[in-house]
């Protein structure tokens, strides 16, 4: 089945530190992968995204890597500010047959950034 | 562009009432799905629409719950009759066609049931 694991939070930092967030997944297929953000308050934005084995995706700092022999898409940002403090979620779309168009989520990591 | 839009933002009502969201996707998104976000469960898929027929429903809690698609542009989930327990955070999100693509999220509505 199609499922999505990320590392449980809270996740507290000072300003400029790194900040890595795991998530691993299961697929059927070659999925594409995602990480959302959630503000208070807000829907889910999403924030980067990769569709293949060894794409990057990046936006606003942050990057994760799409490492097929891993099943890994990891968040990392080498510089946190006050501003990132939110939820983040790693999802996963298998893309195909049934489950096509679905988005899996993992459980979210609540990130704090302290100045 | 617009973007999803939840309908109301915060909705207070007792239990045993009934209570219907709202939402208009994305111009152009024919994918439609309904989240339930609550703190002990996370973020829930409950039913998705392509095209407006319901793909998945099975995550739908219990038949006190139900959602329609009359059209592309707007769809509805109510809960009759309505139990303290359905207090949650509920999204809608629309996609275009096919997995690969992103969904993109409203607001939300904030449900308290007294």
């Amino acid at each position: 089945g199609n499922s999505v694991t990320q590392m449980e939070g809270p996740v507290t930092l000072s300003e400029e530190a790194f900040l890595t967030i795991n998530c691993t997944y299961t697929a059927t297929g070659y999925p594409s992968l995602f990480w959302y953000v959630q503000y208070p308050g807000e829907g889910l934005q999403l924030l980067l995204k990769a569709t293949k084995a060894d794409d990057k995706g990046s936006n606003k700092g942050f990057e994760a890597t799409y490492r097929k022999e891993t099943t890994s898409f990891h968040l990392e940002k080498g510089s946190v500010q006050v501003s990132d403090s939110a939820v983040y979620f790693c999802a996963l779309s298998a893309g195909g047959g049934s489950t096509l168009g679905r988005l899996y989520f993992g459980r979210g990591t609540q990130l704090t950034v302290w100045p | 562009d617009a973007g999803v839009i939840q309908s109301p933002r915060h909705e207070v009502t007792e239990m045993g009432q009934e209570v219907t969201l709202r939402c208009k996707p994305i111009s152009g998104h024919d994918y439609l799905f309904w989240y339930r976000q609550t703190m002990m469960r996370g973020l829930e898929l409950l039913i998705y629409f392509n095209n407006n027929v319901p793909i998945d429903d099975s995550g739908m809690p219990e038949d006190r719950f139900s959602a329609k698609m009359p059209n592309a542009s707007f769809s509805t989930l109510k809960i009759q009759p309505s139990e303290p327990r359905d207090s949650a955070v509920y999204f809608c999100a629309s996609s275009s066609t096919g997995g690969r693509q992103p969904q993109h999220f409203g607001d939300g509505t904030r449900l308290s049931i007294l």
